[in-house]
């Protein structure tokens, strides 16, 4: 079990550009989480999956924002054209079915918005 | 509706001494309540959680908690606090399955000589 793995690291754009970042949860893991997280505040939740049905949006998750999960295995982010206030931390995070679920997170994906 | 407030967005105690990190929720419905730690430019790695079985609950590195619902409080303690553990420290509180965290603003832990 290798944890939850996040590509990049970290990604420093230009305003109007469009990133991706991928997600890789645990394997066989059926839940996927995505959260956001700025400077000096705790994470915010942005969508969930389970399997590759995406079942919850948060309202943050504005229109240029779009999450996919095709297989059912690993997940992507899209911001479409950045603007400076997207620059934050992306938390990726897993977990299985279970009644006592537990969210095992990755590295994250710092972006740099310039 | 769930909320997390975190008294004390910075912490400070010399080695050795104890560490009190604060945690109210508020929640609708039995919380399952989380403690998470973070080190700089890192994820976030899970220290312990509570449930609905046993209200003191024991974590990684010392650390543990104990949730207490008349209180409404889930406060993290470590006896002995060590050089390693300065970090910043966040509660979360969810629902159960398949349901979101909703976290607080953190503490940040400084641990002095």
């Amino acid at each position: 079990d290798t944890g939850v793995s996040q590509d990049p690291r970290h990604k420093i754009t230009k305003r109007g550009q469009n990133v991706t970042f991928r997600c890789d949860p645990i394997s066989e893991h059926n839940r996927l989480y995505w959260y956001r997280q700025t400077l000096g505040q705790g994470p915010e939740f942005l969508t969930y999956f389970q399997n590759e049905a995406q079942l919850e949006k948060s309202r943050l998750l504005s229109d240029r924002f779009s999450a996919e999960r095709p297989k059912g295995s690993f997940s992507t982010l899209e911001i479409q054209r950045t603007e400076q206030g997207d620059s934050a931390m992306y938390l990726c995070a897993s977990s299985d079915l279970g009644i006592e679920e537990t969210q095992y997170f990755g590295p994250g994906t710092r972006l740099l918005v310039l | 509706a769930q909320s997390v407030t975190q008294l004390g967005s910075h912490v400070s105690v010399s080695e050795g001494a104890l560490v009190l990190l604060r945690c109210n929720y508020s929640s609708s419905v039995p919380p399952y309540l989380f403690w998470y730690v973070q080190y700089p430019n890192q994820g976030l790695q899970l220290l312990l959680k509570y449930t609905s079985a046993a209200t003191l609950v024991k974590g990684i590195n010392g650390f543990e908690a104990e949730f207490k619902k008349s209180e409404t409080s889930f406060h993290l303690t470590k006896p002995s606090a060590h050089m390693s553990d300065a970090a910043e420290y966040f509660c979360a509180v969810n629902t159960g399955t398949a349901s979101k965290l909703t976290f607080g603003t953190g503490t940040r832990l400084q641990v002095t000589l």
